[in-house]
């Protein structure tokens, strides 16, 4: 089982560079999240969404922009790439709320 | 007030010792909440959710405590592949919103 997939796995962008980072899931899960995890530190909600074509925001979403048009799929697109965006980017989905997530292996992001 | 707090630690604890974690909560609406364990430079995993009633998985066991708004995981028989990141889990609306993690370091 594929489960959650995030491509790709590690990437180096220039200040300025625009980059989408893929994330797919096979399980049909209504529930897709997108979260940052900045070295010794805890992970913090980019965007989420709780079905196909519903996305809201979470904790740290500037910067960032998502789409959902698919229950599989939820791209997370960085525009004009900042050092303060170097970071790992995890990818989660989950059946519903209440429900334990599944994540992806992450993307390792460094902008210079 | 963040909604999930946790002590970072590290716990440093010899093999075979019991540990407590405590996670404590801002939202008393949250309605679910769950530990994860996260390997160093791995993707979080779902260690076990946590029940009002409490849950006992082998070596490990979840409380809630709704009135003081805080959970807690038990590690009795440490081992050495317990080392990991603790991340308490909980609920809010339509988010799942993580703790800063709890360092464990087990040694032999």
């Amino acid at each position: 089982n594929a489960g959650v997939t995030q491509t790709p796995k590690f990437r180096i962008l220039k200040i300025g560079q625009s980059m989408t980072l893929q994330c797919a899931q096979d399980m049909n899960h209504n529930y897709m999240y997108w979260y940052r995890q900045d070295p010794g530190m805890g992970l913090k909600l980019i965007y989420y969404s709780v079905g196909a074509g519903i996305t809201d925001k979470g904790e740290v979403p500037n910067g960032y922009n998502v789409s959902r048009s698919t229950t599989e799929d939820f791209p997370l697109r960085l525009e004009l790439a900042a050092p303060s965006q170097t970071s790992v980017y995890f990818c989660a989905s989950s059946k519903d709320r209440a429900t334990e997530a599944f994540f992806g292996q992450g993307t390792r992001l460094t902008v210079v | 007030r963040k909604e999930v707090e946790q002590d970072p630690g590290p716990f440093n604890v010899p093999e075979g010792a019991t540990v407590a974690f405590n996670c404590t909560y801002s939202n008393s609406a949250s309605q679910s909440f769950f530990w994860y364990r996260q390997d160093c430079r791995k993707e979080p995993k779902l260690l076990m959710s946590v029940y009002s009633s409490g849950n006992e998985d082998g070596r490990f066991t979840a409380q809630l405590n709704r009135a003081s708004q805080y959970i807690s995981l038990l590690i009795r028989d440490s081992k050495l592949s317990d080392s990991a990141t603790y991340l308490c889990v909980g609920q809010y609306g339509n988010k799942l919103v993580f703790g800063a993690g709890t360092i464990l370091r087990v040694k032999s």
